[in-house]
């Protein structure tokens, strides 16, 4: 079965700072890689997907993220943080058939002035 | 509509009701998933309609929730007998062709049993 883990469950940054938000997953063949962000009190917005081709995807707001299939990984980057950018974060990957994901638990980014 | 658009927005029931949460896709969209969220927890599959397609409810945690999907559009997400923990955030969402180019969710429904 597939599983995501986001490592630290709570990020904090400074304003201007690199934000890394680590992604690593299970999965039998090979994924679909989304990350999405909640802000407080709506519902998860899409940042960015991998289905295939080039493995450094970039998306909205200035965030990007790299498919290492080596490293399972698919962790999400931005080099200079906004105070905007404070919200919780998910990581997704595909089921085997693609008809739902699996989300990881969570990472919170908390940018500090 | 122009969004995945769920009602009540917040739903305080007591231990024992029933209660029905309601999403309404995006028009076209053929996919529509729910999922809970837990409090400090990440999303939970509970169930996925396809079309006409027989729905996969892997993900329902109990007999107690059941869901339906009327004329392909808007689905009804029941809770019978509400128990504290189904206190959650459910949301819906919905895409075309199996979501693989991502969901759109709705702003969820936030579920209080008290």
């Amino acid at each position: 079965a597939q599983s995501v883990t986001q490592l630290g469950s709570h990020v904090s940054v400074s304003e201007g700072a690199l934000v890394l938000l680590r992604c690593n997953y299970s999965s039998s063949v090979p994924p679909y890689l989304f990350w999405y962000v909640q802000y407080p009190n709506q519902g998860l917005q899409l940042l960015l997907k991998y289905t295939t081709g080039a493995t450094l995807v970039k998306g909205i707001n200035g965030f990007e993220a790299e498919f290492k299939k080596s490293e399972t990984s698919f962790h999400l980057t931005k080099p200079s943080a906004h105070m905007s950018d404070a919200a919780e974060y998910f990581c997704a990957v595909s089921g085997n058939n693609f008809n739902k994901f699996y989300f990881g638990s969570g990472t919170k980014l908390n940018v500090k002035p | 509509g122009a969004g995945v658009s769920q009602s009540p927005s917040n739903k305080v029931t007591e231990k024992g009701k029933d209660v029905e949460l309601r999403c309404d896709p995006i028009s076209g969209h053929t996919a529509l998933y729910w999922y809970r969220q837990s409090l400090g927890q990440g999303l939970e599959f509970l169930i996925y309609f396809q079309g006409n397609s027989a729905p996969d409810k892997s993900g329902l945690p109990s007999d107690r929730f059941s869901a339906e999907r009327t004329g392909g559009s808007v689905s009804t997400l029941t809770i019978q007998r509400t128990q504290q923990e189904d206190s959650a955030v459910y949301l819906c969402a919905s895409s075309g062709l199996q979501g693989i180019y991502g969901y759109t969710f709705g702003s969820g429904t936030r579920l209080t049993v008290v």
